[in-house]
């Protein structure tokens, strides 16, 4: 079974801290996701990355950048948590095309 | 422009049938999924259908897809407790990473 790992199901940051966000997949696919899920707005997406070393921006990239050094682990990071950043952060990946596999969310609040 | 539209909420009552509505906008997509999102848990791959095809079946979950309305639909069978849970519609696109997805729509299940 595919499994997507995050490094925390909960978080609370305060204003102006720098907040990482591990995602770890081990089926060794190509695509990886950071999502942020909102109530009544659905997933999404921040940023992506289709390899190692290489990232693209989604819909809703500021405030945020991503790490890919390895080709399973995908870090999003916040440089500077703000209060609009309390979301659920959601991580996937997926190889070429095809559905993707989600890991079980981290609740990030920030004060 | 790309949009994938769904109704916030659906209550049925237990044993009913529950049939979750979702209308997206571009023709060109190639698979139509279906994701579940049960309560403090990341989103799982509950169906899909490739664009080609009306219908697919897989026990209590039928789904039903109008591409000339561009319209597509799950039926849960039988509907159970177990069931409740967000449903996100999501479209992918043959040659891009991404999908689109809907905002979500919760199923709420009255005894």
């Amino acid at each position: 079974d595919v499994k997507v790992t995050q490094s925390s199901r909960y978080l609370v940051k305060r204003t102006g801290e720098k907040v990482f966000l591990e995602c770890v997949q081990d089926m060794d696919h190509e695509n990886m996701f950071w999502y942020r899920q909102d109530p009544g707005l659905g997933l999404r997406l921040i940023y992506f990355s289709y390899d190692v070393k290489m990232k693209e921006k989604g819909d809703i990239p500021e405030g945020y950048s991503v790490s890919r050094e390895k080709k399973e682990r995908f870090s999003l990071i916040l440089e500077s948590a703000s209060t609009n950043q309390t979301s659920m952060y959601l991580c996937a990946s997926s190889p070429p095309d095809n559905e993707q596999f989600f890991g079980p969310g981290t609740r990030l609040t920030v004060l | 422009g790309e949009d994938v539209e769904q109704s916030l909420f659906l209550s049925v009552r237990e044993g009913d049938s529950s049939v979750i509505n979702c209308t997206y906008t571009d023709s060109s997509s190639t698979y139509l999924y279906w994701y579940k999102q049960e309560p403090g848990a990341g989103l799982q791959l509950l169906t899909y259908i490739f664009s080609n095809m009306d219908m697919k079946q897989d026990q209590r979950l039928t789904v039903l897809l109008n591409k000339k309305d561009k319209h597509l639909s799950l039926r849960i069978a039988d509907t159970q407790t177990g069931d409740s849970a967000i449903y996100f519609c999501a479209e992918s696109k043959g040659s891009n990473y991404q999908l689109i997805w809907g905002a979500g729509t919760k199923l709420i299940i009255k005894p």
